[in-house]
């Protein structure tokens, strides 16, 4: 049972957009910064969005997040095949004192 | 450019010990912490525990607090996570990950080592 609570699954078309999102508490994603993580099949986990909302260098704009109050949302438009991966929120846990992380959502681009 | 490398895919036996490598290019070693995730076979990630290498202070997180310990040689820039005892349970892909300047934020990830316990 995750700390964080995200859909275990979505699918969406090629070119359309889809929104992920990450339920937490005021324990955790209440009062820290949330990051969002990109697994493509069997490979590791990359930041994709880090500080609710800002893109590392080279992540594209296609991706984008934001936060309220507990909650998160990365988003994604355009979709293409390539974004077919596992979907991971991150944050710091203010009473467990770990990084706590969602279950995943596994994005399928049919 | 930021790079992890982790030591490569251990097959053992329960109650045999092992520890994996994870060394840190690109950037001042000492100064930022690493930390070790794992992924159980098909599952999300669980946080196990960090390192600051300046000053080797550790944490460990709850679920295996007791069961593995962490070190760093800063020497070659390299982190360590090892167990004495290995179970079944512990079989997993296993990454390390540089922690930015924000903890909540993992920004780098090692390329992940698998371990396999089966009798």
């Amino acid at each position: 049972q995750s700390v964080l609570t995200q859909p275990p699954s979505l699918s969406a078309a090629p070119g359309q957009r889809v929104t992920i999102s990450c339920s937490g508490s005021t324990f955790n994603i209440g009062n820290n910064y949330v990051s969002w993580y990109q697994q493509l099949p069997g490979t590791a986990p990359k930041l994709l969005i880090y500080e609710n909302d800002k893109r590392p260098s080279g992540i594209p704009d296609r991706f984008s997040g934001s936060k309220s109050d507990t909650s998160a949302t990365l988003g994604i438009t355009g979709l293409q095949t390539g974004d077919e991966a596992d979907y991971f929120c991150g944050t710091w846990d203010t009473s467990l004192s770990v990084v706590v992380f969602g279950g995943g959502t596994k994005l399928t681009v049919l | 450019e930021v790079e992890l490398e982790q030591s490569g895919a251990e097959v053992k036996k329960p109650g045999e010990s092992v520890r994996i490598s994870c060394q840190g290019f690109g950037y001042t070693f000492s100064s930022y912490w690493i930390a070790w995730v794992r992924q159980k076979p098909g599952k999300g990630l669980e946080w196990m525990g960090i390192i600051y290498p300046g000053d080797s202070d550790t944490r460990y997180g709850p679920s295996v607090e007791g069961q593995v310990t962490i070190s760093v040689d800063t020497s070659i820039a390299t982190a360590y996570l090892e167990w004495k005892s290995l179970k079944a349970s512990d079989t997993g892909m296993y990454f390390c990950v540089r922690r930015h300047v924000d903890k909540s934020t993992l920004d780098f990830w090692g390329q992940g080592t698998l371990v396999a316990v089966s009798s």
